[in-house]
């Protein structure tokens, strides 16, 4: 069974870095053909990719947010981090981490943490 | 960037078809990920590479692509089915993008 959980803080500052972690099990992050995503979701909108590492550490950030975010891998520690530097209210949203199964230039995300609510506020 | 659009509501009645449409740029070349968000939950793949169920996803639902739109038909509509559907796909440009969200109600 694969399951995936995001920890983290449920509130920042403005202008704070927000440090998310993605603890998984039941599939390796050095299997060829996988990695984890993070996406978010502001509260009553849809959803926002945010970041994606391979297997082979190739990483992808979403073009409008790439200056801010950083991901990263503990294969032994079966951990994905995401940073996101100089938070602000509107990054207020629920942020989940997410299995990736790469196929053939596409891929989808199955299945997905539960997510977790982070505020941003003074 | 790439742009994927879907309308924010479609209703059906029970028993009936609900077909919940994603537009986007010659759409018809990509494949085409649909993901049920119910309220309070987190996201479930429900259809892949445009027409693949994952397992335990009824036969229900199902998807086409081609042209400029793809399409999450769900047969036999249950009380169960109403959430929030989101399109996935991937473009050289934005990456992973995700649609604006579809709220299917069930009347």
């Amino acid at each position: 069974q694969i399951t995936l959980k995001e920890s983290g803080p449920t509130l920042v500052k403005p202008t704070q870095t927000l440090t998310l972690t993605c603890t998984f099990s039941g599939f390796s992050l050095s299997t060829s053909g996988v990695g984890v995503g993070w996406i978010r979701q502001p509260p009553g909108k849809a959803l926002e990719w945010l970041a994606l590492i391979y297997w082979d550490d190739d990483k992808r950030y979403s073009p409008s947010l790439k200056s801010r975010l950083t991901i990263t891998k503990d294969t032994s520690k079966n951990q994905v981090v995401l940073t996101m530097t100089n938070m602000d209210p509107v990054d207020t949203a629920t942020y989940y981490c997410a299995l990736f199964i790469a196929a053939a230039g596409t891929g989808w995300f199955d299945p997905w943490g539960q997510g977790t609510l982070v505020t941003v506020s003074s | 960037s790439y742009v994927l659009t879907q309308p924010p509501s479609v209703s059906v009645a029970p028993g009936q078809t609900a077909r919940i449409t994603c537009g986007g740029n010659n759409i018809g070349s990509k494949s085409v990920h649909w993901y049920q968000q119910k309220p309070g939950q987190a996201p479930v793949l429900v259809v892949y590479d445009d027409s693949d169920r994952p397992s335990g996803i009824p036969e229900r639902f199902s998807g086409s692509n081609s042209g400029n739109t793809a399409t999450l038909t769900i047969s036999r509509v249950e009380a169960g089915d109403e959430a929030d559907y989101y399109c996935q796909v991937w473009d050289s440009s934005s990456d992973r993008v995700f649609g604006g969200g579809t709220k299917l109600t069930v009347l």
